[in-house]
């Protein structure tokens, strides 16, 4: 069975600080990795994701994440934080083929000013 | 192109009425999907469906059914609603089983 992990109900950052988004995987075959970042009352977006190709995968809005089979994390990252990146962002596993996607419980991120 | 639509946006039910919620998607996705969302617990499958005329069960179904009647449209319904059911709804398509879009929500709330 797969699952996912996201260690933070809540990150706060300051405008201009670094993101980092925390998300730990587990799956019993070589895994597609997703990030979904969803506003108020709105639906989710992908933001970007990870089919086995590079290790290292950029997004939209500047974030990316880096898949390491090793520590089996797919952490989010940003180098500048902007006030308009405050929203919730999920994590998600599926594998090859068709996806039934496991979602983590997601992450609050606050930016303050 | 509208994307994936949900319909309606809200609702209020009593405890035991029936409801049907709509999702339709104009992008031809063969693959579609219902999901509760409930705070601290993520976005939970309820069903799902590979094709026009099947469905299957997710990791939520009981007390919901479905149907897929027209490859554009995934219809979720409750036939009698229990204060446990109070959640966001997110219906999502895929075409090819990879990346799923999503649409608004629809939130419900039983008494």
């Amino acid at each position: 069975a797969q699952s996912v992990t996201q260690l933070g109900s809540h990150v706060s950052v300051s405008e201009g600080a670094l993101v980092l988004l925390r998300c730990n995987y587990s799956s019993s075959v070589p895994p597609y990795l997703f990030w979904y970042v969803q506003y108020p009352n709105q639906g989710l977006q992908l933001l970007l994701k990870y089919t086995s190709a590079a290790t290292l995968v950029k997004g939209i809005n500047g974030f990316e994440a880096e898949f390491k089979k090793s520590e089996t994390s797919f952490h989010l990252t940003k180098p500048s934080a902007h006030m308009s990146d405050a929203a919730e962002y999920f994590c998600a596993v599926g594998n090859t083929g068709f996806q039934k996607l496991v979602f983590g419980t997601g992450t609050r991120l606050l930016v303050s000013p | 192109n509208a994307g994936v639509t949900q319909t309606p946006k809200f609702r209020v039910l009593k405890t035991g009425q029936s409801m049907t919620l709509l999702c339709a998607q104009d992008m031809n996705h063969e693959y579609m999907y219902w999901y509760r969302q409930d705070p601290g617990m993520g976005l939970r499958l309820i069903h799902y469906s590979v094709g026009e005329g099947t469905t299957a069960k997710g990791e939520v179904p009981d007390g919901y059914n479905v149907s897929r009647l027209k490859k554009q449209n995934f219809l979720l319904g409750l036939e009698s609603a229990a204060p446990s059911q109070t959640s966001v709804y997110f219906c999502a398509s895929s075409r090819d089983g990879d990346t799923q879009y999503f649409g608004p929500g629809t939130r419900l709330t039983v008494l």
